[in-house]
């Protein structure tokens, strides 16, 4: 059974960094390519960012460009999300999603909650 | 980037009941393209992708359609737990997502 479980969310004051962790399991986690979704309280869904399933490629949408980075593990299975410079706008939860080449996600954690407030 | 616009923003319907929900891009996605349910307190779920092929262990009463700018997602003979939300998502040109539909219902 595929499982993806995220952790290290929080509140914290803007300006200030988080790092988000995703472990995976179920399934051989380096043939696969990984990405970060984000739902604010209420609101639709909003990709984030995704990397290949060797970590050699990333990409992410513009406003947080500069500011995210995606990377992973594959000897550990897990995916992360370093969040640097985090604004308000940044407040959601966050889902780690296996994806379908860069397309489509078949499978989606719990998430997990970022609050970016002081 | 491409919008996508989903209608209706909400609706309520009967058990048993055929329910459409469309989605229309802002440019031409060429089938590029999945619906997913999230119910209440739950993450999403993959239903569809490439417009019309059903993921594996998606009830059959589920379906998708469409072409071009045009899609649409059918729930035949509606069940209860099938009250949820649903997202259209394109990934022709990066990936965004519909603002979701809420089917409650009646």
């Amino acid at each position: 059974e595929v499982q993806l479980v995220e952790s290290g969310g929080g509140l914290v004051q803007p300006g200030r960094s988080l790092k988000l962790s995703c472990a995976a399991s179920g399934f051989t986690f380096s043939n696969y390519y990984m990405a970060w979704v984000r739902q604010a309280p209420t609101k639709g869904l909003e990709w984030v960012a995704s990397i290949t399933n060797s970590g050699g490629s990333t990409y992410y949408r513009d406003s947080v460009k500069g500011r995210f980075t995606i990377s992973r593990d594959n000897a550990k299975s897990t995916l992360y999300l370093q969040m640097d410079s985090l604004r308000s706008e940044d407040t959601a939860t966050y889902y780690c999603t296996r994806g379908i080449g860069t397309y489509y996600f078949d499978y989606w954690g719990q998430g997990v909650m970022v609050t970016v407030s002081s | 980037d491409i919008r996508m616009t989903q209608s209706p923003a909400s609706l309520s319907a009967s058990l048993g009941e055929t329910v459409n929900i469309e989605c229309l891009a802002s440019e031409d996605i060429y089938s590029d393209l999945a619906w997913y349910q999230q119910k209440p307190g739950k993450s999403p779920q993959l239903l569809i992708y490439n417009a019309n092929s059903l993921q594996n262990g998606v009830p059959s009463r589920f379906s998708g359609s469409g072409s071009g700018t045009q899609y649409s997602l059918k729930i035949n003979s509606l069940q209860s737990e099938d009250v949820a939300t649903y997202f259209c998502q394109q990934y022709n040109n990066y990936r965004t997502f519909g603002g979701g539909t809420k089917l409650e219902l009646k």
